[in-house]
């Protein structure tokens, strides 16, 4: 199976800091990547699909980037409502697996 | 607006079986897969189930194959999951959740659209 790992599990920033999370991939997954965002007490949200593609809906201040093994999630400029556990995801083959979790607070 | 609503959830006894239904809307549910995604209390998100749009095509995780089964019931768009042999670690909450793409035989996609969650627990 292809494990995901983010990194780091946890960051502390200020709003309007650029932030950046990280995921690799123990195999190369081309672009078959999504971003997810989870509010605490909240279901998941998707954010971004294909590696790159902002799912509807979603703030321009989230991108995401990446192929291969390698991708990067980033805010350019944090705000108090992106307080969340965010997770990577692979798919496009079975079994579908997430990453363990990044959890961002404000500083 | 896409509506995914879970029922079914509850405390039920280790050993024992327990089925969940997702019950879909404002959406062609019959053109799109549909997955089971759960969460143990604290933790991270673990893929489960997903069946393809038509039920031609299921894929269940490790941790539960055997023991769950996914299935669907294009004619009222609801989808179940029936969870037999329950031990203490599927305790969780299930969320099922909408493939992003149509017509995929497959189906294992990314989750465009999830539901609130079911919370299922197993004690004694």
């Amino acid at each position: 199976d292809i494990q995901m790992t983010q990194s780091p599990s946890s960051l502390s920033a200020s709003v309007g800091d650029r932030v950046t999370i990280t995921c690799r991939a123990s195999q190369g997954i081309s672009s078959y990547l999504a971003w997810y965002q989870q509010k605490p007490g909240k279901l998941p949200k998707l954010l971004i699909y294909a590696a790159s593609t902002l799912h509807v809906g979603v703030p321009s201040r989230f991108s995401g980037s990446g192929s291969g093994t390698d991708f990067i999630l980033t805010i350019t400029s944090l705000q108090p409502e992106d307080v969340a556990t965010y997770y990577c995801q692979k798919y496009n083959s079975a079994p579908i697996t997430f990453g363990q979790g990044t959890r961002l607070e404000i500083k | 607006q896409v509506q995914l609503v879970e029922s079914g959830g509850g405390v039920v006894q280790p050993g024992r079986s327990l089925r969940l239904s997702c019950a879909a809307s404002g959406f062609t549910f019959s053109t799109y897969g549909i997955h089971w995604v759960r969460q143990a209390p604290g933790k991270g998100l673990e893929w489960v189930a997903v069946i393809s749009y038509d039920g031609s095509n299921k894929y269940h995780a490790d941790s539960v194959k055997g023991r769950f089964t996914i299935s669907r019931d294009n004619s009222k768009n609801i989808l179940y999951l029936q969870m037999n042999s329950l031990r203490a670690e599927d305790t969780a909450v299930y969320y099922c959740a909408k493939d992003g793409l149509p017509w995929q035989q497959l189906a294992l996609g990314y989750f465009d659209y999830w539901g609130q969650g079911a919370l299922v627990t197993v004690s004694s």
